[in-house]
């Protein structure tokens, strides 16, 4: 079963809007983490929310997580032209502890 | 701030080679991984490895795939025999902690493998 289906598969926002990505997951997890990444770059870790939470926020970002939906979101608040980057949900498995999977990914593009 | 460095950043080889890509990852991270990214698609695990072993391996991790720490700091993949479709950009990835355990994972900036 695929883990971490993100949608939209890309948002094009004016900057200062703020933008809503979505994430949904198949199995139990222990925890969901939100990552970015810029084109041709490496993934940087953004935000990770454990299962027993429900809302998260660090800085302009907000998660939240709802188990019995399996699902999250990842808003970004006020965006900014620099926020443009694809951004991934990744779980794990509930009991695992080896390895995150990774959805296919959001293309988020604000405009300056 | 500590980061997870890989080399070569660009190679290409010709179908049949065998290519070695190193990371070296942070110094005090235990566990260890490598995904990859074919262009435009999505982040792909191939393996993990804690504690001097392979701790899980994707369906893409076949025989033709191996990896190794040789020296406690070097993480090396290794792809014995390269394919037109392992074309794609490899990343390193370390952390601290197990992905259950809340780990949150440190990439490196990627090795873009290009098979002719």
């Amino acid at each position: 079963s695929q883990q971490g289906e993100e949608d939209p598969q890309a948002l094009s926002i004016q900057e200062g809007e703020n933008a809503t990505m979505n994430c949904s997951y198949k199995t139990s997890i222990n925890n969901l983490q939100w990552y970015r990444q810029n084109s041709g770059r490496g993934l940087v870790h953004l935000i990770l929310i454990r299962s027993n939470e429900r809302e998260k926020h660090s800085g302009r970002l907000r998660v939240t997580l709802d188990t019995s939906k399996k699902s999250s979101s990842l808003l970004i608040t006020a965006s900014r032209a620099a926020d443009t980057a694809s951004y991934f949900c990744a779980t794990d498995k509930d009991g695992a502890n080896s390895k995150l999977t990774f959805g296919k990914g959001i293309t988020l593009s604000v405009r300056p | 701030e500590p980061e997870v460095t890989q080399t070569p950043s660009h190679q290409v080889t010709q179908m049949g080679q065998e290519v070695i890509l190193r990371c070296v990852p942070i110094s005090n991270h235990l566990y260890f991984y490598w995904y990859r990214q074919i262009l435009g698609q999505k982040v792909e695990f191939l393996v993990s490895f804690y504690n001097n072993e392979i701790s899980e391996k994707s369906e893409i991790f076949d025989d033709q795939f191996s990896v190794e720490r040789p020296d406690g700091s070097n993480f090396t993949l290794k792809i014995r025999s390269t394919k037109l479709e392992d074309s794609a950009m490899y990343f390193c990835a370390s952390s601290l902690r197990g992905s259950g355990n809340a780990g949150e994972l440190f990439f490196g900036e990627g090795s873009r493998l290009t098979v002719l």
